[in-house]
């Protein structure tokens, strides 16, 4: 199993500014993963998170707007930058389903633009 | 592209009611299938897997089995409880060897009441 910490666990920001998000997990894995929960909604894959090379960002997020650093196999972080409203959602970073065994996700990071 | 798709909630059940919420997916290959459930101001938890076909998850009285020919793994329970209330997700992944991202579904909520 992998056990994943994320934070903060929640924070309510000023619109235009930026807040990053940390997840480390307790085990090297190769690829980690973000996710936005918005209000009511499902989970949607941001972006995935390779040690060594650039993020591969899903149809509709840039880089520019949700910047990811992965210095290394067992901590991750995301930007959101330059925040509006819209951004109001639960962030999650994972380790992928590996066959025969679960999803880990970290408990999200609840963030409200105000 | 890989995809998820269940029936549209909210379901409102009485107690001791019998549950059955659709699944269906898209994807080539033989994915692994989960559901995972999120209460009311909680994380999100796996309910239950499967990893091939014809097999069935189970965990606390849910049942889903992984039907290949229909493509489906309709989550069901006998008799449900207030305590079910949730929000329950279908998912894949396609990862067999290594870690990789689970694309859900949008969700359905459950409501049971006394």
């Amino acid at each position: 199993s992998a056990v994943i910490s994320q934070k903060p666990s929640r924070d309510i920001c000023q619109r235009g500014t930026s807040l990053t998000i940390q997840c480390q997990v307790d085990s090297q894995v190769t690829m980690m993963f973000w996710y936005r929960q918005q209000p009511g909604q499902s989970l949607t894959l941001i972006a995935t998170a390779n040690q060594g090379s650039e993020a591969t960002y899903e149809s509709g997020f840039v880089i520019d707007k949700f910047p990811i650093s992965r210095p290394n196999l067992t901590f991750s972080t995301l930007t959101v930058s330059n925040m509006s409203p819209e951004d109001s959602s639960i962030y999650l970073c994972s380790v992928g389903a590996l066959a025969n065994t679960e999803a880990f996700f970290g408990q999200g990071t609840r963030l409200t633009v105000v | 592209g890989d995809s998820v798709t269940q029936m549209e909630g909210p379901v409102t059940l009485s107690e001791e009611a019998f549950l059955t919420i659709n699944c269906t997916y898209t994807a080539t290959g033989y994915p692994s299938l989960f559901w995972y459930v999120q209460y009311p101001g909680e994380g999100l938890q796996l309910l239950l897997k499967a990893t091939k076909a014809d097999d069935k998850g189970s965990n606390k009285g849910f049942e889903a089995t992984y039907r290949k020919e229909t493509t489906s793994f309709h989550l069901e329970k006998g008799s449900v409880q207030v305590s079910d209330s949730a929000v329950y997700f279908c998912a894949l992944s396609r990862m067999k060897t290594s870690y990789d991202k689970v694309i859900f579904g949008p969700g359905t909520s459950l409501s049971v009441i006394p």
